[in-house]
């Protein structure tokens, strides 16, 4: 069964600070997504990584997929009120698997 | 335009009733799932079904039955609502049943009485 493991669950910071969350798994995947959900709304496609040690930048968001495929980071960079979110990773083939998200909140 | 609209958006109702949530998509995608997201916000999926077939029935009591009239409709009929059912119930979509990226819809919060 593939998982992916999400850290940390929960996060709070000051705005302007930097931050990095994760997704790892124990199996390879072909692609993995990143997604955004706010409150009240279904989850949004940020990104999606494909090949191994790749890395992908949206303004202040930088994705990175692991060299093995099996694990990926997203790094804000001045982290704004409005990246509050629940970040998700997603993977998998056939089925998409979701990870259990990343609270985070940015604190004006 | 939404590009996957599901309705209602909030649902209350007794315990014992039988409610109907509707999706539809207008993507052209071949794909559509539905998702429980839980009070702690792990989204599961439930089911998937790709060109009106069933490709994936997770271990969801048989009190859930999925119908997808056309490629564009993916509706869910829930029988004997139970407490345990209140959660919100994503609709997506995606191109192909190999393809991870998926759009979502609004969601519909159920909430059990």
């Amino acid at each position: 069964t593939q998982l992916l493991e999400q850290s940390p669950q929960f996060l709070s910071i000051q705005e302007g600070e930097n931050l990095t969350v994760y997704c790892n798994s124990s199996s390879v995947f072909s692609s993995l997504q990143w997604y955004r959900q706010e409150p009240g709304e279904g989850p949004v496609l940020l990104v999606t990584v494909v090949t191994g040690g790749e890395v992908k930048k949206l303004k202040r968001l930088t994705f990175q997929f692991g060299d093995a495929r099996k694990d990926s980071s997203l790094h804000i960079t001045a982290a704004q009120p409005g990246d509050t979110g629940l970040y998700l990773c997603a993977g998998g083939q056939g089925k998409i698997i979701f990870g259990k998200g990343t609270r985070l909140h940015i604190l004006p | 335009d939404t590009a996957v609209s599901q309705t209602p958006k909030y649902l209350v109702t007794q315990m014992g009733n039988d409610k109907s949530i509707k999706c539809e998509q207008n993507l052209g995608h071949d794909t559509m799932y539905w998702y429980k997201q839980d009070s702690k916000k792990f989204l599961k999926i439930m089911f998937s079904y790709n060109n009106k077939e069933l490709i994936i029935n997770e271990t969801v009591p048989n009190r859930f039955s999925p119908k997808s009239p056309d490629k564009a409709h993916l509706n869910l009929h829930i029988n004997s609502l139970e407490l345990g059912d209140s959660a919100v119930y994503f609709c997506a979509s995606s191109q192909g049943s190999q393809d991870t990226e998926a759009f979502f819809g609004q969601g519909t919060r159920l909430t059990v009485v």
